[in-house]
């Protein structure tokens, strides 16, 4: 059975920092892994999505890479503005169609 | 111009009573998701619809019953609701088979 974990719980950074979210899970044969925010109140959004195959992708200031052998990924956000205070949802599939998995989320603020 | 949107966004009810929650994506979707949110935050999917038909049924108490009148709809219906069915609710959807891209802004369930 898959498990999702992620650390720190919560980070309370100033503004300009760059950061790193971390995101493991014990079984390490997904078919991809997905980066969501949420907002109070509000939907999730997708962030970013890496298919199994990749090791990173990016979109702006957000790169997120997978190892797969270690059952890690890593959200990297460079430099943070108190727009992206929000907590920050990691999800991985086992398969085409399948369900993700959901880590419990890091609870970011970014201070002014 | 909401992607996804679901109602009520807040729903209490008693125990015993029956409720359902309405969800509708506008994207053209083929696959439509449930979540549940814990007080936890950990998201967990209840079910995944393709084009009207379930291909995700994870173990769920059968007094829910999703209903998908065509594939931009798919809606919860909760019978006989309980204490711990307390929750927020999430609704998603996005491409055939594919993993969730976009999430409404929640239902949250209170109980009482």
């Amino acid at each position: 059975k898959q498990e999702v974990t992620q650390i720190p719980a919560a980070l309370s950074v100033p503004e300009g920092e760059n950061l790193v979210l971390n995101c493991s899970f014990t079984d390490s044969a997904i078919y991809n892994l997905q980066w969501f925010r949420q907002d109070p109140g509000k939907g999730l959004t997708s962030l970013l999505l890496i298919q199994s195959s990749q090791r990173e992708q990016t979109s702006g200031r957000l790169n997120a890479s997978l190892d797969k052998s270690s059952g890690r990924s890593t959200l990297y956000i460079a430099a943070s503005q108190p727009g992206d205070s929000a907590t920050y949802l990691c999800a991985v599939s086992s398969g085409y169609g399948q369900n993700f998995v959901f880590g419990p989320g890091t609870r970011l603020s970014v201070l002014p | 111009d909401t992607a996804v949107s679901q109602t009520p966004k807040y729903l209490v009810t008693q125990m015993g009573n029956d409720k359902s929650i309405k969800c509708e994506q506008n994207l053209g979707h083929d696959t439509m998701y449930w979540y549940k949110q814990d007080s936890k935050k950990f998201l967990k999917i209840m079910f995944s619809y393709n084009n009207k038909e379930l291909i995700i049924n994870e173990t769920v108490p059968n007094r829910f019953s999703p209903k998908s009148p065509d594939k931009a709809h798919l809606n919860l219906h909760i019978n006989s609701l309980e204490l711990g069915d307390s929750a927020v609710y999430f609704c998603a959807s996005g491409a055939y088979a594919g993993p969730p891209q976009y999430f409404g802004p929640g239902t949250r369930l209170t109980v009482t």
